[in-house]
């Protein structure tokens, strides 16, 4: 069984690039959510989507940052015109409904190095 | 209110000794408290977990114990191994699936 799967891995972009992060949950979840670490800190909740809505972005800043899970691939979350502050690790995780969500599993990350 | 605060940051023992990692929060509607496991350059991984109705649950040399009228929840490891070095989060879980994440315990094993 895969689990979560993230790319890209470790990503370098220049202020005022666009920065794209993919997220492939385990295999039979519909849940997804992203999730921020800043360096030497905790996870930070962003948006919680299922395949098509946005159930909750509360956590999401409101501009330059958007995300999407299509009925067909990944969940993609897209960070417009960055800038040095938005370096950090980006995690996603998945569950298989909301009722299980007890069981939240991470992936590997993706890391963004704005320079 | 939806904070989780999370102490000591840094935690140095020797092998073999308890590893305590505390935890308080302030938000009754938390009903799920899990502690994450992350190595550096990887994700948080599920170590365990407890729901706010049991005191405590034992998973091999872990140990979560849960004090609901005080608010607070801990981790303990037990004959603490230089392979559990890491960082470990607690986190609580609210409405709409999401999780509250403490600051994090860097630990030290010493061999």
């Amino acid at each position: 069984n895969a689990g979560v799967m993230q790319n890209p891995r470790h990503l370098v972009r220049r202020r005022g690039q666009e920065a794209r992060l993919r997220c492939s949950p385990m295999k039979g979840h519909s849940h997804v959510y992203w999730y921020r670490q800043l360096p030497e800190e905790g996870l930070k909740f962003m948006v919680y989507l299922q395949k098509e809505n946005i159930i909750d972005e509360s956590g999401m800043p409101k501009e330059r940052f958007s995300a999407e899970f299509p009925k067909e691939g990944p969940s993609i979350l897209r960070i417009q015109q960055v800038v040095r502050g938005d370096s950090a690790a980006y995690f996603c995780a998945s569950s298989l409904d909301f009722y299980s969500g007890n069981t939240i599993y991470f992936g590997e990350g993706s890391w963004l190095t704005v320079v | 209110q939806q904070q989780v605060k999370q102490s000591p940051q840094s935690l140095i023992v020797q092998k073999g000794g308890i590893s305590i990692i505390n935890c308080a929060y302030e938000n009754t509607a938390f009903d799920y408290f899990p502690w994450y496991q992350q190595f550096p350059g990887k994700g948080p991984a599920l170590l365990i977990a407890i729901r706010p109705d049991v005191s405590e649950k034992k998973e091999g040399r872990f140990t979560i114990s849960f004090n609901k009228s005080a608010k607070q929840f801990s981790l303990h490891i037990m004959d603490s191994q230089p392979g559990d070095s890491a960082t470990y989060f607690c986190a609580a879980r609210h409405a709409g699936n999401m999780l509250t994440f403490g600051g994090g315990t860097r630990l030290m094993v010493k061999p």
